[in-house]
């Protein structure tokens, strides 16, 4: 079946430091991968996707690519900012005809200045 | 914004009442989702539709039914409400699907609802 394992919260990092939030799927298929970013009372916002192996998915300096070989995709940011402080969720699309998004639980990050 | 608009945003509701959750869209998707947010769980799909008067089943469907009787408009009702069912719901739509197409998924803004 479909899953997602993500690394389990909260983080907290200082202004400028370097931000990684692992991430590693079960899936039949090839499925799409995706990152999406929930704000304090708001929905979810697609951050970045990669639709299939070596693809790196990049947006507002976070970077995760597709690595088959370890079924993961790991989120990455160089230099975070107090604004990244946010609640992360790693998702697979699977391979059928609906496109339903399977999730991981989710990760907090909190930046602190 | 994608354009879709959820109401209603808040609720309190009493065990063992009917509750009808909206989703509107305005992008002409034929994809629709209900997906509930629990603690420890992220999101877990509850039914979707991929037109009208066409859906199925998701991970979580018990206690739940759906209808889509427009492009624009796809319905979640809890039949009998209880504790259990108490969520944040996010609806979201999709323009296409199929394999490895990558077809981004937008969601709305979230509908808390609190059954007591």
């Amino acid at each position: 079946g479909n899953s997602v394992t993500q690394m389990e919260g909260p983080v907290t990092l200082s202004e400028e430091a370097f931000l990684t939030i692992n991430c590693t799927y079960t899936a039949t298929g090839y499925p799409s991968l995706f990152w999406y970013v929930q704000y304090p009372g708001e929905g979810l916002q697609l951050l970045l996707k990669a639709t299939k192996a070596d693809d790196k998915g990049s947006n507002k300096g976070f970077e995760a690519t597709y690595r088959k070989e370890t079924t993961s995709f790991h989120l990455e940011k160089g230099s975070v900012q107090v604004s990244d402080s946010a609640v992360y969720f790693c998702a697979l699309s699977d391979s059928s005809g609906a496109n339903n998004l399977f999730f991981g639980t989710g990760t907090r990050l909190t930046v602190i200045p | 914004d994608a354009g879709i608009t959820q109401s209603p945003r808040h609720k309190v509701t009493e065990t063992g009442t009917p509750v009808t959750l909206r989703c509107h869209q305005t992008e002409n998707h034929r994809y629709m989702y209900w997906y509930r947010q629990d603690p420890g769980h992220g999101l877990r799909l509850i039914h979707y539709s991929y037109g009208v008067k066409d859906t199925d089943k998701g991970e979580v469907s018990d206690g739940y039914s759906v209808s889509r009787s427009k492009t624009e408009d796809f319905l979640l009702t809890l039949e009998s409400a209880t504790s259990s069912q108490t969520s944040v719901y996010f609806c979201a739509i999709s323009e296409s699907a199929g394999q490895g197409s990558g077809n981004t998924i937008y969601f709305g803004e979230g509908s808390w609802l609190t059954v007591v």
